[in-house]
């Protein structure tokens, strides 16, 4: 158990719509980081948060946006849903004044029909 | 563009063998690698990660850079049915992003 939390577990939604993903970091981290795994790849980088800004974004469209909160909490913001959005959305906590060591939480996995 | 690249494999040993899986990496100027464990269905899991410095032993696993041909590999001793897993190499080329190799799968018979 890294001690990050992600809900909800399982999620289904229709093409068009829009989902928000949540996620609490680890004890004493402040860096959140989300990525995005579709079937048989490795996590893609979506976008980092620090102190509440973001921190660094992958290739991804702006219809996937964030938020991080004072408490360290964040989510993940995607518009519009597109059928290759399905994939299991990863969140990661780091101290980003320590070892670049990530820890992932369980994840949310979206399914969109 | 920052690659990783992994062998899909799988990779089959047998039990108490030692599994070898390498991954390689497109900037010479990474300075942080990590292997990553995921069972079907479950999240990454850190198992092990190195810097630019040196190699390093944690129990049975071991993971060894080489800067000279840009690969890491992890080297997993006395295999258990139970590390049967994908093992995901992930590279660090800057502000903490991770850039991860698709994995190798690997089976441990009995």
């Amino acid at each position: 158990e890294t001690g990050v939390t992600q809900s909800p577990t399982h999620l289904i939604k229709t093409r068009g719509q829009q989902v928000t993903l949540r996620c609490s970091s680890q004890s004493g981290h402040n860096t959140v980081s989300w990525y995005q795994q579709a079937l048989g790849q490795g996590p893609q980088f979506i976008f980092q948060y620090y102190r509440e800004e973001e921190n660094g974004r992958g290739n991804f469209p702006p219809r996937f946006s964030g938020l991080q909160f004072p408490n360290y909490s964040s989510e993940l913001n995607v518009n519009a849903l597109e059928l290759d959005d399905s994939a299991l959305y990863l969140c990661a906590s780091s101290l980003i004044a320590g070892s670049n060591e990530q820890y992932f939480g369980p994840g949310t996995r979206l399914t969109v029909t | 563009q920052k690659e990783v690249e992994q062998n899909s494999g799988p990779l089959s040993v047998p039990e108490g063998a030692i599994a070898s899986l390498n991954c390689t990496y497109s900037d010479r100027g990474s300075q942080s690698f990590f292997w990553y464990r995921q069972y079907s269905g479950k999240s990454p899991e850190l198992i092990m990660f190195i810097y630019s410095n040196g190699d390093k032993e944690d129990g049975r696993f071991t993971a060894q850079l080489n800067k000279a041909s840009q690969y890491v590999s992890l080297l997993i001793r006395d295999s258990q049915p139970s590390d049967s897993a994908t093992y995901l190499c992930a590279v660090n080329f800057g502000f903490q992003k991770l850039v991860f190799g698709t994995g190798t799968r690997l089976l441990v018979s009995p």
